[in-house]
């Protein structure tokens, strides 16, 4: 199984700070990752799709990148509405897998 | 609005069975592939299982086959989990989620509120 290793598993930040959370994969694949939001009892919600490609609705200070064994996710100027846990999961081969997810809180 | 409605979680004992159903809407289940994923406190998120949008189509990971079926009603726009044999590592939040198609294909686009399965004695 493709083992997906986020970090960190926690972040601090401030609204308006860049924020990058990175996603590497234990083996290599093209574009086949895809990000994931969630609050607190709430279900996930797609961000990014194909590695880069934003899902309709979700504001443009997300972005996606990465191929191979690393990708990244940017939020650009956090804001509150952010604080939450981000999870990436790769559809490359079954098992379709997640990481553990990071988890960007308050500074 | 895709609405995507779990019900069927509760608690059960050790070796016991459930049955989880998702009820579909607001757009043409029998055109997607449908999946549960589950959130457990030792795995996090973890996909269990898919059903292409005729059926005919199934995956499972290694940990639920042979203890879990997935199947579908699409002229009832649903979608069941059978659990079967089951063990205090399956206790979690079982949500049903649709699979995106085309660029999304292999990401869950859409998924419900989620249902609570509590395994023990």
């Amino acid at each position: 199984d493709i083992q997906m290793t986020q970090s960190p598993s926690t972040l601090s930040a401030s609204v308006g700070d860049r924020v990058t959370i990175t996603c590497r994969a234990s083996q290599s694949f093209s574009t086949w990752l895809a990000w994931y939001q969630q609050k607190p009892g709430k279900a996930p919600k797609l961000l990014i799709y194909q590695a880069s490609i934003l899902e309709d609705g979700v504001p443009s200070r997300f972005s996606g990148s990465g191929s191979g064994t690393e990708f990244t996710l940017t939020i650009s100027s956090l804001q509150p509405d952010d604080f939450a846990t981000y999870y990436c999961q790769h559809s490359h081969t079954y098992p379709w897998t997640f990481g553990l997810g990071t988890k960007v809180e308050i500074k | 609005q895709v609405q995507l409605v779990e019900s069927g979680g509760g608690l059960v004992e050790p070796g016991g069975s459930l049955r989880l159903s998702c009820a579909a809407s607001e757009f043409t289940f029998g055109d997607y592939y449908m999946s549960w994923i589950r959130q457990t406190p030792g795995k996090g998120l973890e996909w269990i299982s898919y059903i292409s949008s005729s059926g005919f189509s199934i995956y499972y990971i290694d940990s639920v086959k042979g203890r879990f079926t997935i199947s579908r009603d699409n002229a009832k726009n649903s979608l069941f989990l059978q659990m079967d044999s089951l063990r205090a590592a399956d206790t979690g939040i079982y949500y049903c989620a649709r699979v995106g198609v085309g660029d999304r294909w292999a990401s869950f686009d859409h998924w419900g509120r989620g249902a609570l399965v509590t395994v023990s004695s």
